[in-house]
């Protein structure tokens, strides 16, 4: 079936680094990529997504790239601060399926002053 | 002020007994979507419904039952037959075209105790 792979599992960095998330899709219908970031004990908030027919899409110091042949996007973070330390998640949506939103098993970052 | 609003944020079953988690939004969305997160996991789809009337089991139906009896409102029953509900519960909703983006409400967490 339809699943959704994210790497790593952890990423510790030092403050003022980049962060590189990694995710791959089997579906080629996928044409809806969010990514998630999630505190302790709160639901998780849209921070950026891209779209099928982009390849690149960039807000402030988070920007996010997809690769429709290989079936991958990536979340990247530039000047990293101790404020982005959380889980954050990939998901896929796939319209052909009534619109079912995979999620990718989490990263947790963390920023380290 | 439009959200996503699931209640209660804390839920405490006895064995044996069937709870229902209650997830509201006025976001005038579609799609809406339970998922279960363990800790130190990713979220898991349990089950999602795209128009009223009308709902798909995700990855994880078994033990769980929902309605969409109202576009605004997707409760979820965990039903005794869920052999170890101890989670937190996530639900979400989502335009059903691709312009929309998918928003979460806080989380309910049921205990069994």
């Amino acid at each position: 079936g339809e699943n959704v792979e994210q790497h790593p599992s952890t990423l510790s960095v030092q403050e003022g680094d980049s962060a590189v998330i990694k995710c791959t899709y089997s579906d080629s219908a996928s044409n809806y990529f969010p990514w998630y970031k999630q505190e302790l004990g709160k639901g998780p908030q849209l921070i950026i997504d891209i779209r099928s027919n982009v390849g690149e899409k960039k807000d402030q110091r988070i920007a996010v790239t997809l690769n429709k042949t290989a079936k991958h996007f990536s979340l990247h973070i530039t000047e990293t601060q101790p404020e982005d330390s959380a889980v954050y998640f990939c998901a896929a949506l796939i319209y052909n399926q009534g619109g079912k939103l995979i999620f990718g098993q989490g990263t947790e970052l963390s920023v380290k002053p | 002020d439009g959200g996503i609003t699931q209640s209660p944020k804390y839920l405490f079953r006895k064995e044996g007994q069937n709870v229902t988690l209650s997830c509201e939004q006025n976001l005038n969305h579609d799609a809406m979507y339970w998922y279960r997160q363990d800790p130190g996991q990713g979220l898991r789809l349990i089950y999602y419904s795209q128009i009223v009337n009308d709902f798909q089991k995700g990855d994880i139906a078994e033990g769980y039952s929902v309605s969409r009896e109202k576009k605004e409102s997707f409760p979820l029953t965990v039903t005794s037959a869920q052999k170890n509900p101890t989670a937190f519960y996530l639900c979400a909703s989502s335009g059903r075209d691709s312009n929309t983006e998918a928003f979460f409400g806080q989380g309910t967490r049921l205990t069994v105790v």
